[in-house]
């Protein structure tokens, strides 16, 4: 399997649950990014890990945990979150330094009810 | 800070034509990277053409190709020969401060080809 995988591609949770999203990447790159899209707002940069140290947090509610085990995965544990938080997050990776841009997941689409 | 301005949020045109889509940015850097992404409604974000600052020459690949204005700060997209595949919504986006890159991007262009 080649690419930036996510999983899940869906996912509806309560305010009250716990969940996380799981990012791998099968690219060898040394970097990892969350972004969260939401409509009609532009891409908000969440968290960057660059070799797997996290390099970036971006004001993010302490409700949104990332955390990176390896170079190859990368996760953002949910909890208590809001209504406003439903949207579309994205996982992207690239090598640093190269200048080749991000490679991108398909995302998953969070809906809190 | 860099910013990045899509001035079209909606775009249509009619299949087989030609459409570009305009991108303006801001940095002091001398050094850096421009691209173009399309996220198709499957959601996923797809690198479509990419410009190196100091490389003069336009990017192109296929059907895509840039207009690459540095002392203007400008970087539009030409797509030529428009299918009904190239619906989606187009990002324009800027990398700079190498070895922690954080790629800016801009608010999008929804672009939609007519039959």
């Amino acid at each position: 399997e080649t690419g930036v995988t996510q999983t899940p591609r869906h996912l509806v949770m309560g305010m009250t649950n716990k969940k996380s999203l799981k990012c791998e990447q099968h690219l060898g790159h040394n970097a990892m990014y969350w972004y969260k899209q939401s409509a009609k707002k532009p891409l908000e940069l969440m968290f960057v890990y660059n070799f797997k140290e996290q390099t970036e947090n971006n004001s993010v509610p302490s409700r949104f945990s990332p955390e990176c085990p390896n170079s190859s995965h990368l996760f953002l544990h949910l909890h208590t979150l809001q209504p406003e938080d439903s949207a579309l997050y994205l996982c992207a990776s690239s090598q640093v330094s190269r200048g080749t841009g991000y490679t991108f997941g398909s995302g998953t689409r969070l809906t809190v009810v | 800070a860099q910013t990045v301005t899509q001035s079209q949020p909606e775009m249509s045109v009619q299949e087989a034509e030609t459409v570009t889509l305009s991108c303006t940015y801001d940095t002091s850097e001398n050094n850096y990277y421009l691209f173009w992404y399309k996220q198709p409604p499957s959601r996923q974000m797809i690198l479509v053409i990419r410009q190196e600052a100091y490389k003069q020459q336009n990017a192109t690949e296929n059907r895509f190709s840039v207009n690459f204005q540095k002392a203007a700060k400008s970087f539009s997209l030409k797509i030529s020969d428009s299918q009904l595949g190239d619906t989606a919504m187009y990002f324009c986006a800027f990398i700079s401060n190498f070895g922690n890159e954080k790629l800016t991007f801009g608010t999008g262009t929804r672009l939609t080809i007519i039959p």
